[in-house]
């Protein structure tokens, strides 16, 4: 069974601080590992995926196997970096290539 | 591109009826998806459908709910008799591809609300 974690449900930080959103996975194959964010009255929308090896908005995430992680940090963080941000799972050999995802962490930037 | 479609935003339903979500994919997408949120919770898989055809439903409970994708037309997420435990968000999501590193994109969701 595939699972994502995301355990805290809500990270404060003050402008400028530096951001790390944990996630964990559990997965026997080889998966496909996403961040999704979800900003106040957006929908929901890609940020980042592992396979891309990409920074956005300053964001960056690396898929560490050892540890099954794929924590999403930034350097410095933004008042406009506030939002649901959610890890998402995809399998590699998954017929279905549903996502599942985790519980999501609001980040709240206070200025 | 006007992005994923879905309809109506907001629906309230009184136990024991019948709600119906719909879900336009964007254009050229042959892949739909449909998730549930309940509150506080993550969002959590239901079924995956390609043209005329289910091919995931492992997520989807086996009584009351349905899903279909016509040849032409919207998705269609139907679910008879709801409950009260079937409040909840429902987002549907499209690709154009298979495939797990394939992005998915989102519609804005439905809202249900059951009395």
């Amino acid at each position: 069974a595939q699972r994502v974690t995301q355990p805290e449900k809500l990270l404060s930080v003050f402008k400028g601080a530096p951001v790390e959103l944990k996630c964990n996975y559990s997965y026997s194959g080889s998966p496909e590992l996403f961040w999704y964010v979800q900003y106040s009255r957006q929908r929901l929308q890609l940020l980042l995926r592992h396979i891309s090896r990409e920074s956005i908005k300053g964001f960056t995430a690396d898929l560490n196997k050892g540890e099954t992680s794929f924590h999403l940090k930034k350097p410095f963080a933004q008042e406009e970096d506030s939002a649901m941000y959610y890890c998402a799972l995809s399998g590699f050999y998954n017929a279905g290539n549903m996502l599942t995802f985790g519980g999501g962490t609001r980040l709240m930037v206070k200025p | 591109n006007a992005g994923v479609m879905q309809n109506p935003r907001h629906l309230v339903r009184r136990r024991g009826q019948e709600a119906r979500l719909r879900c336009s994919p964007m254009k050229g997408h042959s892949h739909v998806y449909w998730y549930r949120q309940l509150p506080e919770e993550g969002l959590k898989f239901m079924v995956y459908l390609q043209k005329e055809n289910i091919i995931d439903e492992s997520g989807m409970p086996k009584e009351r709910f349905s899903a279909e994708f016509p040849k032409e037309g919207p998705s269609i997420l139907r679910i008879q008799q709801v409950v009260r435990g079937d409040s909840a968000a429902y987002f549907c999501a499209s690709s154009p591809l298979a495939g797990a590193a394939n992005e998915q994109f989102f519609g804005p969701g439905t809202r249900l609300t059951v009395l």
